[in-house]
């Protein structure tokens, strides 16, 4: 059971050099999500998607960009790379649609950036 | 932005102990949830509470949701070492999920 596949797991990049966050799942879930955790703030909600073709901001989506071509992929682009976006990231995915109780969120195990 | 507080951030506590986390916010929410995280890996979900006043028991652990549906609390009873992690709770609120900034626990054996 693979579930949800990020890469790299480790990445460093210098200011101002862009990259893809790779996100893959294999539970056929329509809602797909990227996340940022930093030291005591939890985890932010930078882009989100309903669905292939559709996408959304989340509370800090600026610096990063993303597309949904695909139910199964979600990658997360950084166009520009600054220090303050130094963090671990998650993608998450879970079914779209739901009656009382949203199901859970199945997360990736992260990927480690570090903008110097 | 709906924000979650949660408290306490850190908590240092023997095998054996019980403790309680709380999870506040000004919003409603049309659901709670909380996840537990380890080192290296993302959260998983250990409950979702849906109606005010709710309770729900994992085990050791009891949930429980505020009648207004703003805050929730966790509870832990004779916390032993498995225990130790990153719980977090998370507010429903349409297609977003808000995540509060998480309690780390450890449980010294």
């Amino acid at each position: 059971n693979a579930g949800v596949t990020q890469t790299p797991k480790f990445q460093v990049l210098k200011t101002g050099q862009s990259m893809t966050l790779q996100c893959a799942q294999d539970m056929n879930h329509e809602y797909m999500s990227w996340y940022r955790q930093d030291p005591g703030m939890g985890l932010r909600l930078i882009h989100y998607s309903v669905g292939a073709g559709i996408t959304d901001q989340g509370e800090v989506p600026n610096g990063y960009n993303v597309s949904r071509s695909t139910t199964e992929d979600f990658p997360l682009r950084l166009l520009s790379a600054a220090p303050s976006q130094t963090s671990v990231y998650f993608c998450a995915s879970s079914y779209s649609k739901w009656g009382a109780a949203r199901p859970p969120l199945h997360f990736g195990n992260g990927t480690r950036l570090t903008v110097t | 932005t709906q924000l979650l507080e949660q408290s306490p951030q850190f908590l240092s506590i023997q095998e054996g102990e019980n403790l309680t986390v709380y999870c506040n916010s000004s919003s409603v929410f049309s659901s709670l949830q909380w996840y537990r995280q380890e080192p290296g890996e993302g959260p998983v979900l250990l409950v979702t509470v849906v109606t005010g006043g709710e309770v729900k028991k994992l085990k050791r652990l009891t949930f429980q949701f505020g009648d207004a549906r703003k805050d929730s609390s966790l509870h832990i009873t004779a916390a032993q070492p498995g225990d130790t992690g990153l719980y977090l709770c998370a507010g429903v609120g349409g297609n977003m999920l808000t995540f509060g900034g998480g309690t780390r626990l450890m449980v010294k054996p």
